[in-house]
């Protein structure tokens, strides 16, 4: 089957401890992404990876890290930094179809609690 | 910045009534836009895309959007919904030129048997 896995699909973190979030894609897809999911805020973006070994930053990357060493993985390191990492998290890649310019699709999800 | 508004945060309708959830954006380039659908407990799935041509665009499910460029519209439509639409809807738009999306805040929909 193609498509992309997260796990875990529930993850706790305690206080001032370092989590890392998977996502594996086997889509060969070029571009992969990092979403948080808050009741209300809809989808905010917290990094994005183009290429292998290439990431930028989104609207909310401060407390969060990633790496992109294969293609096929992009895991998320939610750091003790982050405030407020409660929430549920979203991994997606795209692909440019001919003619018709990226789409998004969208793995199961992380949700993180801190206790 | 892109920014898309979804206006409609909660809608509550019947089984048959029609649907029109509103999405706006903010882009002044070329758009590729998107209506993604959040069933319960699922994953975010494509419900329909445009990138050119006809403005009006079929999806899955009975779904249709409109691409109004004078608007900068892309609302979604449906005639007659089912319980089984019951979700979450997030408008999404990409700028041609890359690969960053932006997402509305989303609409939760209701259908009540």
């Amino acid at each position: 089957d193609g498509g992309i896995t997260q796990s875990p699909k529930y993850l706790f973190r305690k206080e001032g401890q370092n989590v890392t979030l998977s996502c594996e894609q086997n889509l060969n897809h070029d571009a992969m992404y990092w979403y948080r999911q808050d009741p209300g805020q809809g989808l905010r973006l917290i990094y994005y990876s183009q290429i292998v070994n290439d990431f930028q930053k989104g609207d909310i990357a401060e407390g969060y890290s990633v790496s992109r060493e294969k293609k096929e993985s992009f895991p998320l390191t939610v750091t003790s930094a982050q405030k407020n990492p409660t929430a549920f998290y979203l991994c997606a890649s795209s692909t440019r179809l001919p003619g018709q310019g990226e789409t998004q699709y969208f793995g199961p999800g992380t949700r993180l609690l801190v206790l | 910045a892109q920014s898309v508004s979804q206006h409609n945060h909660h809608v509550i309708l019947s089984e048959a009534a029609s649907l029109e959830l509103g999405c706006n954006y903010s882009y002044g380039g070329t758009v590729n836009l998107f209506w993604y659908v959040q069933y319960p407990g699922q994953h975010l799935q494509l419900l329909l895309k445009y990138f050119s041509g006809d403005p009006l665009v079929k999806g899955i499910k009975g779904f249709e959007a409109e691409f109004i460029k004078s608007k900068f519209s892309f609302n979604l439509r449906k005639p007659s919904v089912q319980w089984s639409d019951t979700a979450e809807y997030f408008c999404a738009v990409n700028g041609w030129a890359g690969n960053q999306f932006y997402f509305g805040t989303g609409t939760s929909l209701t259908v009540i048997p």
